[in-house]
């Protein structure tokens, strides 16, 4: 069974420290990994990882994918209270004709002032 | 440029009624994706529209089916309600043309079903 795998399911900080979010993944028809930011309700796209070892970066934000092992990595430098949010993990499956997503149950990150 | 737009944001129902979502995709979108979001879970994949037919469905049962007009607009429908289709309901539009990979979703429909 397809699975995406997120840790730690939450954690708090305060402003300025450095959080690393996790993801695994067992997937069949592995096409990308995706990472969204979910503050209040839609869910924002952040980054879309399709090779190994090619690291994405935006701002204070930056992954990695590692398609040997299955996992990828979201960075978060010098975080701002407006950072607080459910991070999601998606790995995108072809399924022929079509492509899904399948979500981890994501991180709840808290940062305190 | 308008996003998916979703509606109605809010929707309170009864065990055993019907309830009907509706959804507009991002302006040059031609695909809809409907997720299933319940509380402290990550989104989980119904089914996805395309050229008016159901493309791809994921593990719900019949009382979840939906719709895709010629105008790439779409609806959900959910009979018979359970206590545990309560739930964020999100959309989720993407372009086949760009090869549907990055999904741009709503701000979703919240049902509560009492």
């Amino acid at each position: 069974e397809d699975k995406v795998v997120q840790s730690p399911l939450s954690l708090v900080v305060h402003e300025g420290d450095t959080v690393t979010l996790n993801c695994s993944y067992e997937v069949t028809n592995f096409r990308s990994l995706l990472w969204y930011k979910q503050e209040k309700k839609a869910p924002t796209f952040l980054f879309m990882l399709t090779s190994s070892g090619i690291e994405k970066k935006s701002g204070r934000l930056s992954s990695i994918l590692d398609k040997k092992e299955l996992f990828s990595i979201l960075n978060i430098t010098a975080t701002q209270t407006g950072d607080s949010a459910v991070y999601l993990c998606a790995v995108l499956n072809y399924g022929g004709a079509t492509n899904k997503l399948i979500f981890g149950t994501g991180t709840l990150l808290a940062v305190q002032p | 440029d308008a996003g998916v737009t979703q509606s109605p944001t809010h929707l309170i129902k009864t065990r055993g009624q019907q309830v009907t979502l509706r959804c507009s995709p991002k302006s040059g979108h031609d695909t809809v994706s409907w997720y299933q979001q319940a509380l402290g879970q990550g989104p989980q994949f119904i089914f996805q529209y395309y050229e008016e037919e159901e493309r791809q469905r994921g593990n719900f049962p019949d009382r979840f089916s939906g719709h895709q007009f010629p105008n790439y607009s779409s609806e959900l429908n959910v009979n018979a309600l359970l206590l545990g289709d309560s739930a964020l309901y999100l959309c989720a539009s993407s372009s086949q043309g760009s090869g549907a990979n990055v999904l741009t979703f709503g701000a979703g429909s919240r049902l509560t079903v009492l």
